[in-house]
């Protein structure tokens, strides 16, 4: 049972653009909503998170906005680089306990 | 402050055979998760130890198993291993502060083929 669905699987940008992913969850007792940004061989690292009380966060050129009532959530990068090129994971976490359900990840690739 | 550090990074192992992956927490963290990655796919939890208990497991069948430590490093157990066990097994610790649990800060993986 996929309860967070991630689209699309995999993007290609050109250095300068913006990239734009988006993920829809089913739980409504996720409570905490974190995007992790995987680079090949390694671990997922936490690139931003964001709570249902807040409908956009943005830390630098890394942008979560979220729509409670439509039980989605998105990650925008302004100003796409090279180095951004990785797969990024969104996930969400119930209140209780610190399991994280992910999504399928979307695979970014910047193009210079 | 040392991070999140798995052991071995790569194995090969024959179906039918067990496996022990180990992990050493970050420094402070006393709550640690273990995740299975398919190729391709997003992780999958696993389970979720603290304080040497564990607290909160996945849709895993028994043969997966785990250890917390006094140190609140951890050790995963697979036995009876199958193909489908192939995977990148992720570890992930975290301590309170933020929330119930905290932050997830993973470790690089353990890289596991079974022919």
């Amino acid at each position: 049972q996929q309860q967070v669905k991630q689209s699309p699987q995999s993007l290609i940008v050109q250095k300068g653009g913006i990239s734009i992913i988006n993920c829809a969850y089913e739980n409504t007792a996720f409570d905490y909503f974190p995007w992790y940004q995987q680079f090949p061989g390694k671990g997922p690292a936490l690139l931003i998170a964001i709570r249902p009380d807040v409908s956009e966060k943005k830390e630098g050129r890394f942008t979560i906005s979220f729509n409670k009532s439509a039980k989605q959530f998105s990650l925008h990068i302004m100003d796409s680089q090279p180095g951004d090129s990785a797969t990024y994971f969104c996930a969400a976490r119930r209140a209780a306990g610190n399991k994280l359900t992910f999504g399928g990840g979307t695979r970014v690739l910047v193009k210079p | 402050e040392t991070g999140v550090t798995q052991s071995p990074t790569h194995l090969i192992k024959t179906r039918g055979q067990q496996v022990t992956l180990r992990c050493s927490s970050q420094s402070g963290h006393n709550t640690v998760s273990w995740y299975q990655q398919a190729l391709g796919q997003g992780p999958q939890f696993i389970f979720q130890y603290y304080r040497e208990e564990e607290n909160g497991r996945g849709n895993f069948p028994p043969r997966f198993s785990g250890l917390q430590f006094p140190n609140y490093s951890s050790e995963l157990n697979v036995n009876a291993l199958e193909l489908d066990d192939s995977a990148l097994y992720l570890c992930a610790s975290s301590r309170p502060g933020q929330g119930i649990f905290g932050e997830l800060f993973f470790g690089e993986g353990s890289r596991l083929t079974v022919l």
